[in-house]
């Protein structure tokens, strides 16, 4: 089946720090990846996508490479703030399919 | 501007009755999605509907119901056979292919 794994959280880091959240998934067709952002008491916001391997989606000082040799979509940032501060989950879908999978989350916390 | 309204933000009902949560969207999207959120977890699908007049069980759709006579609205209503109904409540459209889902800013449910 399709699934999507993501690291377990809470992480907690000081701002400016790198920021790497892990996500790795199993498809059983071609998939395209999203990240999406979730700040408290919010719906969640389309952080960035990738719709095929290689390519890498950014927004806001936030990467992801679609990996397809590791299943891999890791979410990064070279320097975090405080204002990062909120759950981030990494989803897929597959061509065809009607509902995206989505991990479990990361909740992130960004201490000044 | 184009987008998901959820209405109300919050939401008090008492044991055994029912409650009826409103999604509203402009985007001009075919797909529309309910799912539930509780403290610290992911998502759970309730309901989900690809055309007008038709919808599909989620993984979680006991004690749910819902109808898509419009476009731009699906309502879901949480009935008194719901066990534990107090929860965050996401409504979400996308059009089709392996485009994204973009949320509304739920409605925070409370049942007491």
């Amino acid at each position: 089946g399709n699934s999507v794994t993501q690291m377990e959280g809470p992480v907690t880091l000081s701002e400016e720090a790198f920021l790497t959240i892990n996500c790795t998934y199993t498809a059983t067709g071609y998939p395209s990846l999203f990240w999406y952002v979730q700040y408290p008491g919010e719906g969640l916001q389309l952080l960035l996508k990738a719709t095929k391997a290689d390519d890498k989606g950014s927004n806001k000082g936030f990467e992801a490479t679609y990996r397809k040799e590791t299943t891999s979509f890791h979410l990064e940032k070279g320097s975090v703030q405080v204002s990062d501060s909120a759950v981030y989950f990494c989803a897929l879908i597959i061509q065809g399919a009607q509902k995206l999978v989505f991990g479990q989350g990361t909740r992130l916390t960004i201490n000044p | 501007d184009g987008g998901i309204t959820q209405s109300p933000k919050y939401l008090f009902r008492k044991e055994g009755q029912n409650v009826t949560l409103s999604c509203e969207q402009n985007l001009n999207h075919d797909a529309m999605y309910w799912y539930r959120q509780d403290p610290g977890q992911g998502l759970r699908l309730i309901y989900y509907s690809q055309i007008v007049n038709d919808f599909q069980k989620g993984d979680i759709a006991e004690g749910y119901s819902v109808s898509r006579e419009k476009k731009e609205s699906f309502p879901l209503t949480v009935t008194s056979a719901q066990k534990n109904p107090t929860a965050f409540y996401l409504c979400a459209s996308r059009v089709a292919g392996n485009s994204p889902l973009h949320f509304g800013n739920g409605t925070r449910l409370t049942v007491t």
